[in-house]
């Protein structure tokens, strides 16, 4: 049963450009969740996504999108990437209404902005 | 609104020493609490979970109680281990989302 796998695992880019990030979810889930995770500090919400949809959004400005595709995985976008951009991106993956299970995060995509 | 508080790290012990950190939490109604655990250069790991009053997680030998009159979920161990090294993440879930604390770095010496 393959667990959260997220790609790439690394990725160096410059102010200004626009990345693409991915996750697939563990095999059963339907909800995507994204989490930045900024050095020496705990992961902050960005936005989760369930059909399809946005479901919820954290306190991250419009340049950060994402979307869910009909097979469940899920792409984060950001925009005009700024020097405090650098981070960990971890997804995780859950199933809807089940608030008392875990979420499963994958290992995570490390975004140098240079 | 909704927070996590944890200690700061880092938590320096000798291997087989007793392990307590600290985490209190800021919430509406009662949120599942949880512990997740970070390696160095992996992603999070669910360590334990409570999801009411006076439940008590566990999982490796670690522990925590939800005491929801003190608003809180600390992490015990009785005895570390050198493996236990790696940072520590209190969480609540709330409206399906988590907020984390800080995380607090465990470093345990032989």
């Amino acid at each position: 049963d393959a667990g959260v796998t997220q790609s790439p695992t690394h990725l160096i880019k410059t102010r200004g450009q626009q990345v693409t990030l991915r996750c697939s979810p563990k095999s059963g889930h339907d909800t995507v969740s994204w989490y930045q995770q900024a050095l020496g500090q705990g992961p902050q919400f960005i936005f989760q996504y369930y059909e399809e949809e946005e479901r919820q959004r954290g306190n991250f400005p419009d340049r950060f999108s994402g979307h869910q595709f009909p097979n469940y995985s899920s792409e984060l976008n950001v925009n005009a990437l700024l020097l405090g951009d650098s981070a960990l991106y971890l997804c995780a993956s859950s199933l809807i209404y089940r608030a008392e299970d875990e979420q499963y995060f994958g290992p995570g995509t490390r975004l140098t902005v240079t | 609104g909704n927070s996590v508080t944890q200690m700061e790290g880092p938590v320096t012990l000798s291997e087989e020493a007793f392990l307590t950190i600290n985490c209190t939490y800021t919430a509406t109604g009662y949120p599942s609490l949880f512990w997740y655990v970070q390696y160095p250069g992996e992603g999070l790991q669910l360590l334990l979970k409570a999801t009411k009053a006076d439940d008590k997680g566990s999982n490796k030998g670690f522990e925590a109680t939800y005491r929801k009159e003190t608003t809180s979920f600390h992490l015990e161990k009785g005895s570390v281990q050198v493996s236990d090294s790696a940072v520590y993440f209190c969480a609540l879930r709330h409206t399906d989302k988590l907020i984390f604390g800080t995380g607090t770095r465990l470093q345990v010496f032989p």
